[in-house]
């Protein structure tokens, strides 16, 4: 079952720096994961995806990298901005009908 | 842009008593979900819903919940009877094309169960 009340990890990084958010997912025979940001009282927000013949895609100030052998997932956000400020989830997908979130890494941007 | 939207955004309920969640997914979507948040939790998987019935569902989705598409753009979850453990933000989501497409996600609607 699931735990209560989860404790999140956190990265604070100074604006204008980059971010590394990680991600370890669950299941070997997963092949597409998606990175969500979600602020505060609002829907997890898409932000990039990865299909598992992949292991590197960029999008604007956003790289998604995938290492499959050790079932790790990260998220770089360059140049970080006030607005990057958010919990980012990774979710996993392995070919049926639902996503998998992870626990989700709570960003804050230091001015 | 195109967006999923979800209302009522926050209901207080009576334990015992129904609430139906409703969602309009965006216009050309074909697959449906509903998911939760339990506050400070992971976001679980509910239900998946396509061509007009259940595809998959997880534990969590037993008889006290349902979902019906009621007509061309509406998407709903009732709850039939609520119990306190059932307070949480419930996430309605769409895509075009099933697997291995994006899922769009709306703003969620708050349930507190009192």
């Amino acid at each position: 079952g699931e735990s209560v009340g989860l404790h999140l990890p956190t990265l604070s990084v100074q604006e204008g720096d980059n971010s590394i958010i990680n991600c370890a997912y669950s299941n070997s025979a997963s092949d597409y994961f998606i990175w969500y940001k979600q602020e505060s009282g609002k829907g997890p927000q898409f932000i990039i995806d990865i299909r598992s013949n992949m292991d590197k895609r960029q999008g604007q100030r956003v790289t998604v990298l995938l290492n499959k052998t050790v079932k790790h997932l990260s998220l770089q956000i360059a140049a970080t901005q006030p607005g990057d400020s958010a919990v980012y989830f990774c979710a996993e997908n392995f070919g049926n009908e639902k996503l998998t979130f992870g626990t989700g890494t709570r960003l804050t941007i230091i001015p | 842009e195109p967006e999923v939207t979800q209302t009522p955004s926050h209901q207080v309920t009576q334990m015992g008593q129904e609430v139906i969640l409703r969602c309009v997914p965006i216009s050309n979507h074909l697959y449906f979900y509903w998911y939760r948040q339990i506050l400070g939790q992971k976001v679980e998987f509910l239900v998946s819903f396509y061509n007009n019935e259940i595809s998959e569902k997880s534990e969590i989705f037993d008889d006290q919940f349902s979902v019906e598409r009621p007509d061309g753009s509406n998407f709903t979850l009732k709850i039939r009877s609520t119990k306190l453990e059932d307070s949480a933000m419930y996430f309605c989501a769409s895509t075009g094309q099933g697997f291995g497409n994006t899922i769009y996600f709306g703003e969620g609607s708050w349930l507190t169960v009192v």
